[in-house]
């Protein structure tokens, strides 16, 4: 059975980066699919950020590009997320997926709360 | 990349019908047959109930059914029961392997 763990700092300092990792088991992030990164801020809606194909290949939300970076461990077949010069706006829960890339995500970790405050 | 339109709340008795929509525009919903929606029950990670506008994953009720016409698609929720109180989300494939969420519905069951 596929299974996806967030990890991370939960309190982050305005200004600085949020950094999580996804740990996948179950299944090899190599052998396929898109691996991406969905947050949700309290008491909001969701909010695509962005994917990694197995090869490498980014997407990225256009709205969050120039902050965003999602890489790749298929040695620890984990994948992560860097979001840069994050603000109080940045506060959510962080889940991360597995999709065929046209949104169709059937696996999901629980999700990590990330407060952005100094 | 703006968010789907989504409206705010939909409520239904037990056993009854309803059906909550899910408008984008020609680059997201319309442009593609690949429409999901997920559902959220608070605190829990979303859960796929349909993929591929109307295709539903094993396990997921056959009360689900989704359906889309142009820039707009749409859940149907028949027969609704207790256990179907959530939020629903629609999400949108939207080119060059971008994805984007609706703004959300929260279900009640009266």
């Amino acid at each position: 059975q596929v299974q996806l763990q967030e990890s991370g700092p939960g309190l982050v300092k305005p200004s600085e980066t949020l950094s999580l990792t996804c740990a996948v088991s179950g299944y090899s992030i190599s052998s396929g699919y898109y691996w991406g990164w969905i947050r949700q801020p309290p008491g909001k809606g969701l909010e695509w950020i962005g994917s990694i194909y197995h090869s490498g290949s980014t997407y990225y939300n256009p709205s969050l590009k120039s902050r965003v970076t999602i890489s790749v461990d298929t040695s620890k077949n984990q994948f992560s997320l860097k979001l840069s010069s994050v603000t109080a706006a940045d506060t959510a829960v962080y889940y991360c997926a597995r999709d065929n890339g046209s949104g169709e995500g059937r696996y999901w970790g629980q999700g990590t709360l990330v407060t952005v405050s100094s | 990349q703006s968010a789907l339109t989504q409206p705010r709340s939909v409520s239904g008795s037990p056993g009854q019908s309803v059906t909550i929509s899910c408008t984008g525009t020609s680059s997201d919903v319309g442009g593609y047959n690949y429409v999901s929606w997920y559902q959220q029950h608070p605190g829990k990670a979303p859960k796929l109930m349909i993929y591929d506008v109307s295709k539903r994953p094993s396990g997921v009720p056959d009360r689900f059914s989704g359906s889309k016409s142009g820039n707009t698609a749409s859940l149907t929720i028949s027969g609704l029961q207790a256990e179907d109180e959530a939020d629903y989300y629609c999400c949108s494939y939207a080119g060059s392997y971008t994805l984007v969420f609706g703004t959300g519905t929260k279900v009640t069951v009266l």
